[in-house]
């Protein structure tokens, strides 16, 4: 059971350049969700997304697209990349209800480290 | 805008002993709150979900509490031993997948 799978695990980007960080699950959620880990920020929503061909912004959407064709595929894009999206970058994914139903809890990827010199 | 607080954000302990991590936040209206644990180069995974209805959940030997009023959790963990030692991070969760997470207490048990 891989859960949440997410590749690269490092990259490193010149600035200007593009690039997609890869997401997928294999427990059939509807909800999915990138998020960056900084020092001292906590984790931030990026974008999400409640189901296939259904996406949104979270807190930090800036310089990030996103778009959701399948249930199991939710990548991320760099459309321009800035030293300051030089972060950890989290794929989460959950069930229905996810957080609000006891026990149907969010599931997280090993993340991505993204540098961009 | 709801915040969350985690004090200390770093502590050092020696093997063997209980010990507390704190979590606050600034609004009361949450449906649930969740401890995560966060290893080196590795994502988070789930600890203990605390509903809005409970006051708290034990696993083993952790023990999470929830007080809404005072906006506060606890996660207690006994009898720390050095495989506990990693990022511990709260969540408190406003509505369906709206998480809101703190900044975590990195925790190092000392053999």
């Amino acid at each position: 059971n891989a859960g949440v799978t997410q590749t690269p695990k490092f990259q490193v980007l010149k600035t200007g350049q593009s690039m997609t960080l890869q997401c997928a699950q294999d427990m059939n959620h509807e909800y999915m969700s990138w998020y960056r880990q900084d020092p001292g920020m906590g984790l931030r929503l990026i974008h999400y997304s409640v189901g296939a061909g259904i996406t949104d912004q979270g807190e930090v959407p800036n310089g990030y697209n996103v778009s959701r064709s399948t249930t199991e595929d939710f990548p991320l894009r760099l459309l321009s990349a800035a030293p300051s999206q030089t972060s950890v970058y989290f794929c989460a994914s959950s069930p229905a209800n996810g957080g609000v139903s006891s026990g149907n809890t969010i599931y997280f990827g090993e993340g991505s480290w993204l540098t961009v010199v | 805008k709801q915040e969350v607080t985690q004090i200390p954000a770093a502590l050092s302990v020696p093997e063997g002993e209980n010990l507390v991590l704190n979590c606050s936040f600034t609004d009361s209206a949450i449906y649930n709150l969740q401890w995560f644990r966060q290893d080196p180069g590795k994502g988070l995974t789930s600890l203990l979900l605390i509903q809005s209805s409970q006051r708290e959940q034990t696993s083993g030997r952790l023990n999470a509490s929830l007080d809404k009023s005072s906006g506060r959790s606890t996660l207690y963990i006994a009898a720390s031993q050095p495989g506990d030692s990693a990022t511990y991070l709260c969540a408190v969760i406003g509505g369906t997948y709206k998480y809101i997470f703190g900044t975590g207490t990195r925790l190092k048990v000392l053999a």
